[in-house]
């Protein structure tokens, strides 16, 4: 087990919603990382923090946003939710930039 | 902009065959490569990474810089191995991982 935890495990909701998905990092780590995995894109980064600071953005759209809070742990927010979106979101963490990345089990959002 | 490559979506080979997961990257500087394993409904597992030259459930990876490549190889095929492998590159600078679109190895019994 990587100690990445992430919540839910799966949701369900329709088009125009809001959700937000929640990852805690292992202990130690840093640096939380969100990806996209979907059947047509295949596994795309979306945005990166470290110790709280936005580092790095992906392929993240305008109507998608995250946070890490001061306990390290990390929320994505996704708003105006279009069937598109509907795909398995991973947190993953590392000690820093630049190590090897420990990924969580995933949030499987499907948008209906 | 750096590119990973896997070829092949599909590799199915019979217990005990040879495995060749391959993958090649663009990349003009000097990359770190990873290999993940993500078994069915389960998490992306770190596998490989090129800079610990380790050997994990037998597999192994070789960075070959004049070819770009760094393929996943195994010699003996378990029906454990079946699963998805993504090839993963870190570049410089960066901070997130760049994957291919995957592999699917399928272990036949």
């Amino acid at each position: 087990d990587s100690g990445v935890t992430q919540t839910p495990k799966h949701l369900i909701t329709a088009t125009g919603q809001r959700v937000t998905l929640r990852c805690s990092p292992r202990s130690g780590d840093l640096s939380v990382y969100w990806y996209q995995q979907s059947l047509d894109q295949g596994l795309q980064f979306l945005i990166q923090y470290y110790n709280g600071e936005e580092r790095a953005k992906g392929n993240i759209l305008e109507r998608f946003s995250a946070q890490q809070f001061p306990d390290l742990h990390s929320e994505l927010n996704l708003s105006s939710l279009e069937l598109g979106d509907s795909a398995l979101y991973f947190c993953a963490s590392s000690v820093g930039n630049g190590y090897e990345q420990y990924f969580g089990p995933g949030t499987r959002l499907t948008v209906t | 902009a750096q590119r990973v490559t896997q070829p092949e979506k599909l590799l199915s080979v019979f217990k005990g065959a040879p495995v060749e997961l391959k993958c090649n990257y663009s990349y003009s500087g000097s990359p770190e490569l990873f290999w993940y394993v993500q078994y069915s409904r389960q998490r992306l597992q770190l596998l490989l990474r090129h800079i610990s030259r380790e050997s994990i459930k037998g597999f192994t990876a070789d960075l070959n810089k004049g070819e770009t490549s760094f393929h996943l190889k195994k010699p003996f095929a378990q029906e454990e191995d079946s699963a998805m492998y993504y090839c993963a590159l870190l570049v410089t600078g960066r901070r997130a991982l760049t994957f291919g679109s995957g592999t699917r190895l399928q272990v036949q019994p």
